[in-house]
């Protein structure tokens, strides 16, 4: 593809349900990030992958959420028994070769809301 | 813990003057810094970077500099444009894959 692709673009969800937020990096990157994004802030780290092993998942917040990235490619970010304070720009990232002295491709986020 | 601090939170600047926007860093062991641009509603991209081993790197009309000594890092602006206009972030590696994010600078270009 293009690029780094996620949905979906828009997420409106009531309280206390299950969202699955999507990013399909560019073919072939190895590492693969998820960030949170308040408006006007910097990325919060939240998950790190390289190809599919989870090598970090120290900033996600609490055991609601979960990610995966089974075959190396797509991975899908989990957010169970969705709470207000979870409504946030979700974004994903990936780069080519593993480490973090390189360029970010970013995605164009999901933004969710939780009412 | 490491953190890094961008100043200011907001620039002004009129349309052809320059912009500089400052970081400081406290990991001592970061040694790749990259700046990104987020323009309103879009994802944040990169538009320059520098490494540990070098002091400063030009771009066209931007620039970074970097101050080892003192874990200072700039982005320089010249002739700014209204394409300029954006939210611009400095980060500092952290570890292998990870980047520690700066707060952003929002830089407005006055016609």
């Amino acid at each position: 593809g293009a690029g780094v692709s996620q949905s979906p673009r828009y997420k409106v969800t009531k309280r206390g349900q299950d969202v699955a937020l999507r990013c399909d990096p560019i073919s072939g990157h190895v590492s693969l990030y998820w960030y949170r994004q308040a408006l006007g802030q910097g990325p919060e780290f939240l998950t790190y992958f390289n190809y599919e092993a989870q090598q970090d998942k120290s900033g996600l917040p609490n055991d609601r959420f979960s990610a995966e990235r089974p075959e190396g490619s797509i991975s899908t970010l989990t957010i169970q028994r969705t709470e207000q304070r979870d409504s946030a720009m979700y974004r994903c990232a990936s780069s080519p070769q593993g480490s973090a002295n390189e360029k970010l491709f970013f995605g164009s986020g999901t933004q969710l809301s939780v009412l | 813990g490491e953190n890094v601090e961008q100043h200011p939170s907001t620039l002004s600047v009129q349309e052809g003057d320059s912009a500089v926007i400052k970081c400081t860093y406290s990991d001592s062991a970061s040694n790749y810094f990259p700046w990104y641009k987020q323009e309103l509603g879009k994802r944040p991209q990169l538009i320059i970077d520098i490494r540990s081993n070098v002091g400063e790197k030009k771009d066209q009309r931007i620039a970074v500099t970097l101050n080892k000594t003192a874990k200072h890092f700039s982005l320089h602006i010249t002739e700014t444009q209204p394409e300029d206009s954006a939210v611009y972030f400095c980060a500092a590696s952290r570890s292998n894959y990870q980047l520690i994010w700066g707060a952003g600078t929002k830089l407005i270009i006055k016609p």
